[in-house]
């Protein structure tokens, strides 16, 4: 059973637009969630994360929202720009012990920004 | 470089090879993971470390051998692997205390078993 499910497996726009990417969690015991981009040949990098007491944070051109009651969350990217091309990531975490918690990942959305 | 180092980037295996993945990182984080990319699936995670002990074996075959001599290198010894085990395999750190847990990811090690 799949715990973080990203159901767009692509989304194209248009440069200066804004991207919205969705992601749904099954699991009311996560603690943060967190999203990360992946460019070809690199590894993940983190973007932002939200703790599960909020329903929104903000940094610079991105902001992600939660709505817990839905078990839902989005990352908005507005303006949209061609270097935001890459596969994006939705984590939900939860810790295992006191000093490691484990990530649980989506299949990932591939977000392509058009010039 | 990301701080987090994986070697080899690419390995090529038979199936009654045995080979090792090596990931260090020195970024003072004291946890550490082993993570499976296959095509059109999600991020498996393996295994996790935490100050060098296993906290975590997430159902992982007996041929995946994890190994974490301290905080800082992480190992994945292979051993009679199968051709379904070909995947980008990517080590992580994180310095979990509390909040967010954010990983720090390799670039991965490509594994191709023939």
């Amino acid at each position: 059973d799949q715990q973080v499910k990203q159901n767009s497996p692509s989304l194209s726009v248009q440069e200066g637009r804004i991207s919205i990417l969705n992601c749904d969690y099954t699991n009311s015991m996560f603690d943060y969630f967190l999203w990360y981009k992946k460019y070809p040949a690199e590894g993940p990098t983190f973007l932002i994360s939200i703790s599960s007491i909020k329903d929104k944070n903000e940094d610079g051109r991105f902001t992600v929202f939660l709505n817990k009651s839905a078990k839902h969350l989005s990352l908005h990217i507005v303006p949209s720009q061609p270097g935001d091309s890459a596969v994006y990531f939705c984590a939900a975490s939860a810790y295992v012990n006191t000093n490691a918690g484990k990530s649980t990942f989506g299949d990932g959305t591939t977000l392509t920004v058009k010039p | 470089e990301t701080g987090v180092t994986q070697t080899p980037r690419h390995l090529v295996m038979g199936m009654t090879n045995k080979k090792s993945l090596k990931c260090e990182q020195h970024l003072g984080h004291n946890a550490m993971y082993w993570y499976k990319q296959s095509a059109k699936k999600p991020l498996e995670l393996m295994f996790v470390y935490n100050f060098k002990e296993q906290t975590e074996n997430n159902s992982v075959p007996s041929r995946f051998s994890p190994e974490c001599p301290n905080s800082s290198h992480l190992f994945l010894h292979l051993h009679t692997l199968q051709p379904e085990d070909s995947a980008l395999y990517l080590c992580a750190s994180s310095k979990a205390s509390s909040g967010a847990n954010v990983l720090t990811f390799g670039a991965g090690s490509r594994l191709t078993v023939l």
